[in-house]
Formats: C-alpha cells, structure tokens, sequence
C-alpha cells in the first residue's frame, strides 16, 4: 500500500516570504500522479498543483511550484510572496496512475501560517 | 465554488442510526469518490464509483454502503451510527477515472456529521 508523510504538522511563514512544504511517499508503482490540496478555515479541500510522475518537468501554478524528485520520492510544495490567503492546511496527495479505480491517498497535512 | 454539491451541510443525530449523505457531482463527471475526514484518521478514500458501478474501495466499513445513480449523483449510507463515525465526508468528482487531466478530483464542501 501507498504512503504519503508529512512530517512537518506546522510551518509559519512572514507574509510576502517564500516557504517550503516537505512531502515523501513510499510506492513500488512507476506510474502515479501527486497533488496538494489547500483546506482552508472553511475545510473547502481545494486543488493547489498536480504532477504526473512521468513528467519530468516540476509543475507551476502562479506562485505555487513544486519540487518534484521521482528518485527520493519527494514531492515538496514551494508558495513564493505568501499571501494571508495562503493560511490553511495543506494536504499532499498520491493517486496510482493505471486504470483509474482508486481514490487518493493523503498525507496528515501541514498547517501553515502566515505572519502578517 | 467546485461545482460539486452536498447535502446536508450539517447533521446531527444518535449512536444506533441510520443517515443518508448526498452528493451531486460537477456537470459532465462521472465518476464520485467518497471521503472522510476524522481526527484520529485523517482524511481517507472509503469508495469510488464510475458510470453507476462501483469502481473501487478504501477504507469503508461494512455499516456504510454507497450507490451512483443513473442521473450520477451519489448517496452514502451510514448505519448502526456510533461515536467515532462523526466527521467531515467529502464527496468528489472527476471526469474520468482512466488518466490525464480528467481523472482530477474535485471535492464537495462536505458534510459533517456528529453521532452523540
């Protein structure tokens, strides 16, 4: 069975910096997909990034990028000019890739806060 | 706003019931997933369903059951309720289960159930 740690329970950050959330997975699967979803106070679960291990490239939305690294089974959120929005739980996710019958695997979430 | 609905929002009820937690996925997905988010557990993937037929299971006990109906939206049965059944259930969508972008999850606000 797939695991997704986080090891850091809570990260702080001062608004505007840039912060880095750690996330490993342990799978003995080659195609796979990794997420980080975002729940804020309202516990809406909202989608932050997506990344097909087959793609080398690291994904980038806006000011969210991570730092993917298939190898050491790393898969790290960076949020550059942290905004208050930006507070929230995140969540990094592992989803296996063939055939489409399985839900997501989370991790135990990191709760970020933004220093104003 | 995901565009994947769930009702009710907020649901209270007593250890020995029986409730029936409703989702309605994004216009055009066919496949639900559902989810519980607890305290002790985190969130985990209980089961999935695609096109009305059930797709894959989690972390779902046998007092729960679920069903897709053929307008798609999806209904979670919970019986025999007891104190740590209370959580967040999220219900989510995709558009298709098998690969690419289609097979990204879009959650629902969740409804949140306590058993007193």
């Amino acid at each position: 069975a797939q695991t997704v740690t986080q090891s850091q329970p809570e990260m702080s950050v001062q608004e505007a910096e840039t912060v880095t959330l750690s996330c490993t997975y342990d799978t003995s699967e080659s195609d796979y997909y990794l997420f980080w979803y975002k729940q804020p106070p309202s516990r809406q679960m909202i989608l932050v990034i997506r990344q097909e291990a087959y793609k080398q490239q690291n994904a980038t939305e806006n000011r969210f990028s991570v730092n993917f690294q298939k190898a050491a089974k790393s898969f790290s959120l960076k949020i550059s000019d942290s905004q208050l929005g930006d507070a929230a739980m995140y969540f990094c996710a592992y989803r296996s890739g063939g055939g489409g019958a399985d839900g997501l695997t989370f991790g135990k979430g990191t709760h970020l806060i933004i220093q104003p | 706003d995901s565009g994947v609905t769930q009702t009710p929002k907020h649901l209270i009820t007593a250890t020995g019931q029986r409730v029936t937690l409703r989702c309605s996925p994004r216009s055009g997905d066919l496949s639900v997933y559902w989810y519980q988010q607890s305290l002790d557990q985190g969130l985990q993937f209980l089961i999935q369903y695609y096109n009305g037929e059930e797709r894959a299971k989690g972390n779902i006990l046998e007092r729960f059951s679920a069903q897709q109906f053929p307008d798609l939206h999806s209904e979670l049965n919970l019986s025999s309720l007891e104190l740590g059944d209370s959580a967040l259930y999220f219900c989510a969508s995709s558009v298709d289960p098998s690969g690419g972008h289609t097979d990204t999850q879009y959650f629902g606000p969740g409804t949140r159930l306590t058993v007193l």
